[in-house]
């Protein structure tokens, strides 16, 4: 089965333009994350969809992200304008509905995005 | 709030074994993951626990105490591939992952 891709791997970007992410989830896995790691920080929930609907955007630092996912296939986190605190590694996970025991209880992560704002 | 605390590198030689701590403070606790990543690569999964006790599976295991706030993984016949870092998380509320910064594992010949 193909797992979780992100797109691209790497992004440098200068202050105040926009850039998008994108993830892709394992095929018929409802529910999709947004994670992110600044650098020497953990890793922190940005937000959680499940299918098309968002089920928790708690951890979106602010107004400056906005995340879709049409359809409920792929999702993007688009960054606007990009500030310098902004830069650090973006990761997607997806899992089925409802994390069973099992297998990776659901979760699969992609590489991660690596965003530079300068 | 979330608090989950592990630390941040360990050494250790090949061949031998190592335990790498996590203490959490956590609400709405539902289970505790440990991920393997290796530098620009995804975090892949190694072990969950969401009862007390001990989960062995090859060469690493994890252990749980949920009165405790404490888990370890510990990982035997050290492989110098077993360089990496290691995340404990744990699931708390709707499903959604809490991460330590994680431990950095150098393995030495």
């Amino acid at each position: 089965e193909a797992g979780v891709t992100q797109f691209p791997s790497h992004s440098v970007i200068e202050k105040g333009q926009t850039v998008t992410l994108r993830c892709d989830p394992i095929s018929g896995h409802d529910n999709l994350y947004w994670y992110r790691r600044v650098m020497g920080k953990e890793i922190k929930f940005l937000l959680h969809f499940v299918k098309e609907s968002k089920q928790d955007e708690s951890g979106m630092p602010n107004n400056r992200f906005l995340a879709e996912r049409t359809g409920g296939t792929y999702s993007t986190l688009k960054v606007q304008p990009a500030e310098l605190e902004d830069s650090g590694v973006y990761f997607c996970a997806s899992s089925q509905v409802g994390p069973r025991y099992g297998g990776s209880y659901g979760y699969t992560f992609g590489s991660g995005t690596r965003l530079t704002v300068v | 709030g979330q608090n989950i605390d592990q630390p941040t590198e360990m050494t250790a030689t090949e061949g031998a074994i190592v335990q790498i701590n996590c203490t959490y403070q956590t609400s709405g606790f539902n289970g505790l993951f440990w991920y393997q990543q290796h530098a620009g690569e995804a975090p892949t999964f190694l072990s969950y626990n969401v009862l007390d006790g001990l989960e062995e599976k090859g060469r690493f295991s994890s252990f749980l105490s949920r009165s405790k706030g404490y888990s370890y993984l510990l990982l035997k016949e050290l492989q110098m591939k077993d360089s990496a870092s290691y995340l404990c998380a744990v699931r708390a509320g709707a499903n959604n992952l809490f991460f330590g910064t994680g431990t950095r594992l150098t393995v030495i010949p």
